[in-house]
């Protein structure tokens, strides 16, 4: 079964300034997706930002950008000029291309923005 | 527009109620999805509707009920529920189920259920 490691439980940063969240998953599949959810405390899960595995480029939204490294199995999460607003819990998740339909989730990190 | 809308946003029931959560999406989505998420944890997956057909029961007790009465329209009908149910119920949908890129599920801002 696959599984997601969110190795940082919460993370701080000072407003306008970046953060990387990191993300690791293991899995024996070459075809899967990968996403970030944010969760604020209005409770809404977000997406952020996804990544087909199968694309070699890292994909970027605006001040989010991932850095996704197959072999390693590695998809970390980098907000640059963070805002106050980018507080929230921050979901790392797996989808796979061929198996299950089902989202894996890892635990969390929670991020806290300091002005 | 990726829009999914809950309601009530809260809601509080004693063990011998009957109450329903209402889960609404007008994207022309085909899958919808609902979720359990206890606090500082992740969602835990309880139900998949594909093209309004459940395909997928993650073991839940009976006293969940899933119900969808068309493709834009989510309910999940609660009866006799226990003090540890208590929990936030997201929903989400996605423009199709299954396994390739179109499988994107977006999420409502959910239902903060009290049990008591």
């Amino acid at each position: 079964a696959q599984t997601v490691t969110q190795s940082q439980p919460e993370m701080s940063v000072q407003e306008a300034e970046t953060v990387t969240l990191s993300c690791t998953y293991d899995t024996s599949e070459s075809d899967y997706y990968l996403f970030w959810y944010k969760q604020p405390p209005s409770r809404q899960m977000i997406l952020v930002i996804r990544q087909e595995a199968y694309k070699q480029q890292n994909a970027t939204e605006n001040r989010f950008s991932v850095n996704f490294q197959k072999a390693a199995k590695s998809f970390s999460l980098k907000i640059s000029d963070s805002q106050l607003g980018d507080a929230a819990m921050y979901f790392c998740a797996y989808r796979s291309g061929g198996g299950s339909e089902k989202l894996v989730f890892g635990k969390g990190t929670k991020l806290t923005v300091n002005p | 527009d990726t829009e999914v809308t809950q309601t009530p946003k809260h809601l509080v029931m004693g063990m011998t109620n009957k109450k329903s959560l209402k889960c609404e999406q007008h994207m022309g989505h085909r899958a919808m999805y609902w979720y359990k998420q206890k606090a500082k944890k992740p969602p835990e997956l309880m139900f998949v509707y594909s093209y309004e057909k459940l395909s997928i029961n993650e073991s839940v007790p009976s006293r969940f009920s899933p119900e969808c009465p068309n493709s834009s329209l989510l309910n999940l009908h609660l009866h006799a529920l226990q003090p540890e149910d208590s929990a936030l119920y997201l929903c989400a949908s996605s423009q199709e189920p299954g396994r390739g890129a179109k499988n994107i599920q977006y999420f409502g801002a959910g239902t903060r259920l009290s049990v008591l």
